[in-house]
Formats: structure tokens, C-alpha cells, sequence
């Protein structure tokens, strides 16, 4: 089982509507969660780190829950330029400062 | 500020071919990463600095070498380039530490073939 999955989508999303999806990590230890954002053929960036009480972004919303051992990115008024691959990621401090990356859930918002 | 920078962008190899990929960071980050990604496999980890001076492995350490030459620079080698080390490898740099410094800043990416 990998250690972080996510669905592969590709979600299409009407601009303007709402989309969210969720990724689950295997390994209860895990302590720091992000979303970063890769465009085609580049370079993953940042999104927003993931807190446990949940905060938001803007139009971007991350939860976590550590129960189910999931976390989630809600994205409201979708625009166009939300098109990307958004990878999850967790970080676990005892194994030091590597994070494992999921998959990535591709996301397609159209006119 | 150029933050991460990579050098060559595109390569293509021959099988048996021997190459190194530079990477360098001008942000006096502590740690620095290699890592490959492969179409719905994600990014996984090659090797990994988390100081100057110190490289361990990572998921898929096999066929590389690493050198960090410096605070600023972190290399990989392929000693002997396969096809299955067709990919597309970026390199990284943190500031271990708490949360809100151990964001990893990636550079564009080097996408190399190899026949």
C-alpha cells in the first residue's frame, strides 16, 4: 500500500463551481501535511500547509483528520488558472525532514 | 534571487553513458533533495543532504550518486545511465526545522532520456 494516495482524477470542474477531493497517508506518525501545486511540465510549488484545526486560503480550504488519516483541499469559485496536478504531502520529523508526495489529483476547470 | 537552479534542463543518454546533474540554491538553505517523478508514481526521493557535509539515501537511492559540494551546491551523478532511469529529476532545498520553514522550493526540473 503506498504510504500517501490520491485520486488520479482528472476532475473536471465547470468554472466557477466547487470541487474537492481528498488524499489518505498510511503512517499515523506523519506530523505535517501540505498540498503543493504542479503545472504541467513544471516545478511542484506550495500550496498551503495543512493545520489541524483546518484553515483556509482564500478560495483554497485544507482539512485534516487525524482519525481517518486523511486530509482534504476544498477549492470554491473554481477559475481557470486552478488547472494543475495538486500533490498532498506529509512529512513524519522522526524521519527526518523527507516528505512522501501522493500521486496528485489532476484538476481540469473548464469554460 | 534565483532561488533553486538546475543545470542541464533536457538530456538524452545513451545506455552505459555517465552524466552529472548540478543543482545549486542561493537561499542559505541546510538541506537539499533529489528526486525523480514518473508519470502517476508521484515524487520520490533519490538522495538527501540535510546538512553540508552529510548525504543519505532515500526511497530509490540505486544507480546514483550524490555529492554536496558545498552549502549551495548538491549534485547527482548516473555512473552508468539505463532506460529505466528515464525521468524527469528536480532538486530541492528546506530549512529543517519547524513548520513553517520546512518548505521545500524545487528547482524547474532536468527531463532526461536515456535509450
Amino acid at each position: 500500500r503506498k504510504e500517501v494516495e490520491q485520486d488520479p482524477g482528472p476532475f473536471n470542474v465547470p468554472e466557477g463551481a466547487t470541487v474537492a477531493f481528498n488524499c489518505t497517508y498510511s503512517n499515523s506518525a506523519s506530523q505535517s501535511f501540505f498540498w503543493y501545486r504542479q503545472d504541467c511540465r513544471k516545478e511542484p510549488k506550495l500550496l498551503m500547509s495543512v493545520y489541524s484545526s483546518g484553515n483556509e486560503d482564500g478560495r483554497f480550504t485544507a482539512q485534516l483528520n487525524r482519525a481517518s488519516q486523511y486530509i482534504s483541499l476544498l477549492i470554491r469559485d473554481s477559475k481557470l488558472s486552478d488547472s494543475a496536478t495538486y500533490l498532498c504531502v506529509v512529512n513524519r520529523k522522526a524521519a527526518g525532514n523527507k516528505l512522501t508526495f501522493g500521486g496528485g489529483t489532476r484538476v481540469l476547470v473548464k469554460p | 534571487n534565483a532561488g533553486v537552479t538546475q543545470t542541464p534542463k533536457f538530456q538524452v543518454l545513451k545506455t552505459g553513458q555517465s552524466m552529472t546533474l548540478q543543482c545549486a540554491q542561493d537561499m542559505n538553505h541546510n538541506s537539499m533533495y533529489w528526486y525523480r517523478q514518473d508519470p502517476g508514481m508521484g515524487l520520490r526521493l533519490i538522495y538527501y543532504s540535510a546538512s553540508e557535509g552529510t548525504t543519505d539515501k532515500g526511497e530509490v537511492p540505486n544507480g546514483y550518486n550524490v555529492s554536496r559540494l558545498n552549502k549551495r551546491e548538491f549534485s547527482l551523478r548516473l555512473e552508468s545511465a539505463a532506460p529505466s532511469q528515464t525521468s524527469v529529476y528536480f532538486c530541492a532545498s528546506s530549512n529543517q526545522g519547524d513548520r513553517e520553514t520546512d518548505t521545500q522550493y524545487f528547482g524547474p526540473g532536468t527531463r532526461l532520456t536515456v535509450l
